[in-house]
């Protein structure tokens, strides 16, 4: 099991240019997460899907920032347009049911020039 | 509101000796703790949670309601425990908050 998978690894662009996040969660999870992590704030949750439904957003910084979850083994994280200020590392994370463990993926670099 | 407190960005020991990693806890309802490790080049992994209580790799961490505390602690450090750790509260509402993390350097 590979698990879960992001891509891509660094993301380099633009100011006001659209950026694409991508996870693949491990087979079987019901939960996916998305992550942003900085110097300054440490780990912050953005959004949360169960079963492909978001659950709750209120961690998501404005309206630049949208997630979707089309299917069970698919998301993304879009920023658009995208801003200095959201360089950071974003992480997609997934779990097996409620409360359990979360497993992360190796994150995606992303710097907005 | 939930808050999650790692008062020490860094923090550094010898080998062999003991370490306690710090994380403190706001939360106005039963708490679940987690830590989380990130060794240099790995992904960000689960290490051990409060209601397992369990040691790994010689880590065990005990929730502390009283002083809303739940630190880490190994008595003798070794150089692969050197690494990033998180520690992380659960809250009703399936949110999982993370402090600000805890560089781990043990000197050989």
């Amino acid at each position: 099991d590979a698990g879960v998978i992001q891509s891509p690894r660094h993301e380099v662009t633009e100011m006001g240019q659209e950026v694409t996040l991508r996870c693949k969660p491990i087979s079987g999870h019901d939960y996916l997460f998305w992550y942003r992590q900085t110097m300054m704030r440490g780990l912050e949750l953005l959004i949360y899907f169960n079963n492909n439904v978001p659950i709750d957003d209120s961690g998501m910084p404005e309206d630049r920032f949208s997630a979707k979850m089309p299917n069970a083994s698919f998301s993304t994280l879009k920023i658009q347009p995208s801003e200095p200020r959201d360089s950071a590392v974003y992480f997609c994370a997934s779990s097996f049911a409620d409360r359990s463990a979360q497993h992360f993926g190796d994150g995606t670099r992303l710097s907005i020039l | 509101a939930q808050r999650v407190t790692q008062p020490e960005k860094l923090l550094s020991v010898f080998k062999g000796a003991p370490v306690e990693l710090k994380c403190n806890y706001s939360y106005s309802g039963s708490p679940e703790l987690f830590w989380y490790v990130q060794y240099s080049r790995q992904r960000l992994q689960l290490l051990l949670r409060h209601i397992s209580r369990e040691s790994i790799k010689g880590f065990t961490a005990d929730l502390n309601k009283g002083e809303t505390s739940f630190h880490l602690k190994k008595p003798f450090a070794q150089e692969e425990d050197s690494a990033m750790y998180y520690c992380a509260l659960l809250t009703g509402a399936n949110n999982l908050f993370f402090g600000t993390g805890t560089r781990l350097t043990v000197i050989p």
